[in-house]
């Protein structure tokens, strides 16, 4: 079974701009979770999409977007981007009603 | 607000040896906890987790103990190998699929 992949693995924009980030989860998982991860920070929860409905949300600026596809597939989008933002994002997968996630490689955003 | 707390960002250990890494949380209602191992460049993996109806769970090396009354988790690992050198989170959950993360701490398994 393919694991969690995300894409692209690596992004360099500059300030002002947006940027949209994938995540395929695992065949027949229903939930898609995002995360930031920053030095001293930790992986700090974005939101939670299960069948294509937000289920959860963090304590982040609406400039933090996602949805969610037919197929589970998620996107994340983040829009007037800051130096702060620079971190790696990590999506994770679950089938939606258990407590085991499963995370993809992440993607590198460095904002310059 | 960090509910998750790792208040020791690295840990060393002899080969062999215990390693236990600690994790503290703040809200009560928390009713699911885990641990996560991470490698450079990889995403975290899923490693043990408790439910708070429990004190202890066992899985091979790795041990998890629950102090619900102190609110407090610590992974026990033994004995220690040089492969277990990695970043190591807890992660605790509420009902649902929201989980909160710890800062990590860094395992050091020295040979």
């Amino acid at each position: 079974k393919a694991g969690v992949t995300q894409t692209p693995r690596y992004l360099i924009k500059t300030r002002g701009q947006q940027v949209t980030l994938s995540c395929s989860p695992i065949s027949g998982h229903r939930s898609v979770s995002w995360y930031q991860q920053t030095p001293g920070q930790g992986l700090q929860f974005l939101f939670e999409y299960f069948s294509e409905t937000q289920r959860n949300k963090g304590n982040f600026p609406g400039r933090f977007s996602g949805r969610q596809f037919s197929n589970s597939r998620s996107e994340m989008n983040v829009s007037t981007l800051e130096l702060g933002d620079s971190a790696l994002y990590l999506c994770a997968s679950s089938r939606g009603w258990d407590h085991e996630q499963f995370f993809g490689p992440g993607t590198r955003l460095t904002v310059l | 607000d960090q509910q998750v707390k790792q208040n020791s960002p690295s840990l060393s250990v002899q080969e062999g040896r215990i390693s236990i890494l600690n994790c503290d949380y703040t809200n009560s209602m928390f009713d699911y906890f885990l641990w996560y191992k991470k490698y450079p460049a990889e995403g975290p993996t899923f490693l043990i987790s408790i439910s708070s109806i429990k004190d202890k769970n066992e899985d091979g090396r790795f041990t998890v103990f629950l102090n619900k009354s102190a609110k407090h988790l610590s992974l026990h690992i033994v004995p220690s190998q040089p492969g277990d050198s990695a970043v190591y989170f807890c992660a605790a959950s509420k009902s649902g699929n929201q989980f909160y993360f710890g800062t990590g701490t860094s395992l050091t398994v020295i040979p």
